[in-house]
């Protein structure tokens, strides 16, 4: 058991710009979400993808935002035309597949501190 | 409105002292409870989790949660706190039972004195 990695740790962008964030879940998590947080609050939910299939996605995730899981492995977010309250931590997790919650408890990564200048 | 609330914004407890930390829920039905802590610059590390049983549920580091279904409530103890518990505390809940639905709490900031 490797972990959840994300990459960059910290990216620093001025507004306008485009940027990619990678997260390689745990080898056998077939589930893989994307949270946002921001200073002081607990993590918001923004897409999740069960295999490579994008089950579900939240409002908070605007057309500027796209995820993709193209092969049921690594996930990508992309953020086109960043502002300045993009500017947070974004964090992937995953979970193995399992009878319920319980069986299924969210791993996390270390997370991706994007600044928007 | 369906929510996870922690009370607590941020609370500074001595090394050795017992801790207490809450966490109240808003659901029509008793969700799937976890708490997870989340150190500086790292991610979120899960403490323990619930959903039936025994309403007293220990989990890593010395931890245990009570749940008490007629408050709604699902908080964090320790008995002795280390400095090295001195971190951000999220309760979670899902609400399905498929378990792609975690909602969190906006975390309680632990502070240890020496």
């Amino acid at each position: 058991d490797t972990g959840v990695s994300q990459n960059p740790r910290h990216k620093i962008t001025k507004r306008g710009q485009n940027v990619t964030f990678r997260c390689d879940p745990i080898s056998e998590h077939n589930r893989l979400y994307w949270y946002r947080q921001t200073l002081g609050q607990g993590p918001e939910f923004l897409t999740y993808f069960q295999n490579e299939a994008q089950l579900e996605k939240s409002r908070l995730l605007s057309d500027r935002f796209s995820a993709e899981r193209p092969k049921g492995s690594f996930s990508t977010l992309e953020i086109q035309r960043t502002e300045q309250g993009d500017s947070a931590m974004y964090l992937c997790a995953s979970s193995p597949p399992g009878q319920g919650p319980l069986d299924s408890p969210l791993h996390f990564g270390n997370g991706t501190r994007l600044t928007v200048t | 409105a369906q929510s996870v609330t922690q009370p607590d914004i941020h609370i500074t407890v001595s090394e050795g002292a017992s801790l207490e930390l809450r966490c109240n829920y808003s659901y029509g039905a008793t969700p799937y409870l976890f708490w997870y802590v989340q150190s500086p610059g790292q991610g979120l590390q899960l403490l323990l989790k619930y959903f039936s049983g025994d309403t007293l549920v220990q989990g890593i580091k010395g931890f245990e949660a009570e749940f008490k279904r007629s408050q709604s409530s699902f908080n964090l103890r320790k008995p002795s706190v280390h400095w090295s518990d001195a971190a951000e505390y999220f309760c979670a809940v899902v609400i399905d039972n498929y378990g792609q639905n975690f909602v969190f709490g906006p975390g309680t900031r632990l502070s240890v004195l020496p």
